[in-house]
C-alpha cells in the first residue's frame, strides 16, 4: 500500500528555520515525482515545487522560488521542505503528494498534511 | 499557463437535491481533469480522474463529465456528509503550477 506520512505540526517564530518531512512507503520511492502543496488558512491549494528522487531533479513554483528548498534522502525514502528564515505568511498546511502512475497521471496519493504556524 | 476557473464559489443545496459544480480551463486540457473533495479539517481526497472516472471507493452519486475546456461535477443526491470544498485540477501540463481551480464550497441548505 502506497503511503506518504508527514512529520507533525510545528510552531515557530519569525526568522527561525524549519524542515518538514514526507516519508514514502509501499512503492519505489526513486521512481515517482513528489510534490509539495501549500494551503494557507481558509484558502485554496497552491503548488510549491516538485522533486524526482531518482536524479534529484527539482522544480520550484515561481511564487516560492528562492524561499524554500526541496530535497530528498533516498536512503530513508523521505522528501523534505525547508525554510531558512520563516515568515508569518508561511503559516499554512503543507501536503506532499504523488502521482498515481508516471508522467501525465493524476495526483492520487496525499500525505496527511503538516501544519506550520509562525507567530511571534 | 492554463487557468482553471470554478463556479459558483459557493453552492447551497438541500439534502437529496442535485448539485452541479463547474470548472472551465482557459485552453484545452483534453480529459486530464481531476476533482478533489476537501472536508472541513481534512486533506483533499481524489473523487474523479480522467474527467469522468470515479476513484476507488467513491460513491456512485458523484459523477464527472466534460472534455476540452468545460467540465462539471454532479452530486446526484446531496448527503449531509458531502459538505466540503471541491477543487478541480488539470494535469495535462508540466510542471504543475497553477493547475488547481479556486474551489467551490458546497453548503447544506
Amino acid at each position: 500500500e502506497v503511503q506518504l506520512v508527514q512529520s507533525g505540526a510545528e510552531v515557530k517564530k519569525p526568522g527561525e528555520s524549519l524542515k518538514i518531512s514526507c516519508k514514502g512507503s509501499g512503492y519505489s520511492f526513486m521512481s515517482y515525482w513528489i510534490g509539495w502543496v501549500r494551503q494557507m488558512p481558509g484558502k485554496g491549494l497552491e503548488w510549491m515545487g516538485v522533486i524526482y528522487p531518482g536524479d534529484f531533479d527539482t522544480r520550484y513554483s515561481p511564487s516560492v522560488q528562492g524561499q524554500v528548498t526541496i530535497s530528498v534522502d533516498k536512503s530513508t525514502s523521505t522528501a523534505y521542505l525547508q525554510w531558512r528564515s520563516l515568515k508569518a505568511s508561511d503559516t499554512a498546511m503543507y501536503y506532499c503528494v504523488r502521482r498515481y502512475l508516471g508522467s501525465g497521471s493524476y495526483w492520487y496519493y496525499w500525505g496527511q498534511g503538516t501544519l506550520v504556524s509562525v507567530s511571534s | 499557463e492554463i487557468v482553471m476557473t470554478q463556479s459558483p464559489a459557493t453552492l447551497s443545496v438541500s439534502p437529496g437535491e442535485r448539485a452541479t459544480l463547474s470548472c472551465r480551463a482557459s485552453q484545452s486540457v483534453s480529459s486530464s481533469l481531476a476533482w478533489y473533495q476537501q472536508k472541513p479539517g481534512q486533506g483533499p481526497r481524489l473523487l474523479i480522474y480522467g474527467a469522468s472516472t470515479r476513484a476507488t471507493g467513491i460513491p456512485a452519486r458523484f459523477s464527472g463529465s466534460g472534455s476540452g475546456t468545460d467540465f462539471s461535477l454532479t452530486i446526484s443526491s446531496l448527503q449531509s456528509e458531502d459538505l466540503a470544498v471541491y477543487y478541480c485540477q488539470q494535469y495535462s501540463t508540466w510542471p504543475p503550477w497553477g493547475t488547481f481551480g479556486q474551489g467551490t464550497k458546497v453548503e447544506i441548505k
